[in-house]
């Protein structure tokens, strides 16, 4: 299975302090995608990285990606309330067939 | 341009009929995915459709499920002779070729 593992399972964390989760996954892939799931709610993209790529920024994400290690990390900065999620790495391969992690619970302490 | 439309957004079943759950992609997203998640799980793929084809279905159970998009209308995702174990969130994802899926708000089936 290409299923990427997130790490860690929960994280909380002081409202204005940085999260980091992890990702690892098993086998090539074409690129890797982080989304973010509100309870009750469906998936959101939050930004693609490209196997070719080792660091993307948008706003206050920061991801990164290691494909020697098959590896990536989500870098959420000065984080808020709002950021209160579950967080999933998705790897793309072959078909273009999303396959998701388990998933990271982020809780953001005001 | 609406996102991805699923519905029912909420559905009960008696355990032997059957449930029926549809998505309306994105306009202009020719490819589906359907994705199943049980409460604090990640999201299992069940199968990808382009328009009037399966291209993979590798995760979908052998025996009473089934998927479609056709050339008119909606996907649906059709499950027949459901039990408990079928109980869920199932949602639905579009994309244009390769690129980030757009998932609707998924819909919650529930099997007494």
């Amino acid at each position: 299975s290409q299923q990427g593992e997130e790490d860690p399972q929960a994280l909380s964390i002081q409202e204005g302090e940085n999260a980091t989760m992890n990702c690892s996954y098993k086998t090539s892939i074409n690129n890797l995608q982080w989304y973010r799931q509100n309870s009750g709610r469906g998936l959101v993209h939050l930004i693609l990285i490209r196997s070719n790529e080792r660091e993307k920024h948008s706003g206050r994400l920061r991801v990164t990606l290691d494909t020697s290690k098959k590896s990536s990390s989500l870098l959420i900065t000065a984080s808020r309330a709002a950021d209160t999620a579950s967080y999933f790495c998705a790897t793309v391969f072959g078909n273009e067939k999303l396959t998701f992690g388990t998933g990271t619970r982020l809780t953001i302490i005001p | 341009n609406a996102g991805v439309m699923q519905n029912p957004r909420h559905l009960v079943r008696r355990r032997g009929q059957e449930a029926r759950l549809r998505c309306s992609p994105m306009k202009g997203h020719s490819h589906v995915y359907w994705y199943r998640q049980l409460p604090e799980e990640g999201l299992k793929f069940m199968v990808y459709l382009q328009k009037e084809n399966i291209i993979d279905e590798s995760g979908m159970p052998k025996e009473r499920f089934s998927a479609e998009f056709p050339k008119e209308g909606p996907s649906i995702l059709r499950i027949q002779q459901v039990v408990r174990g079928d109980s869920a969130a199932y949602f639905c994802a579009s994309s244009p070729l390769g690129g980030e899926l757009f998932f609707g708000e998924g819909s919650r089936l529930t099997v007494l």
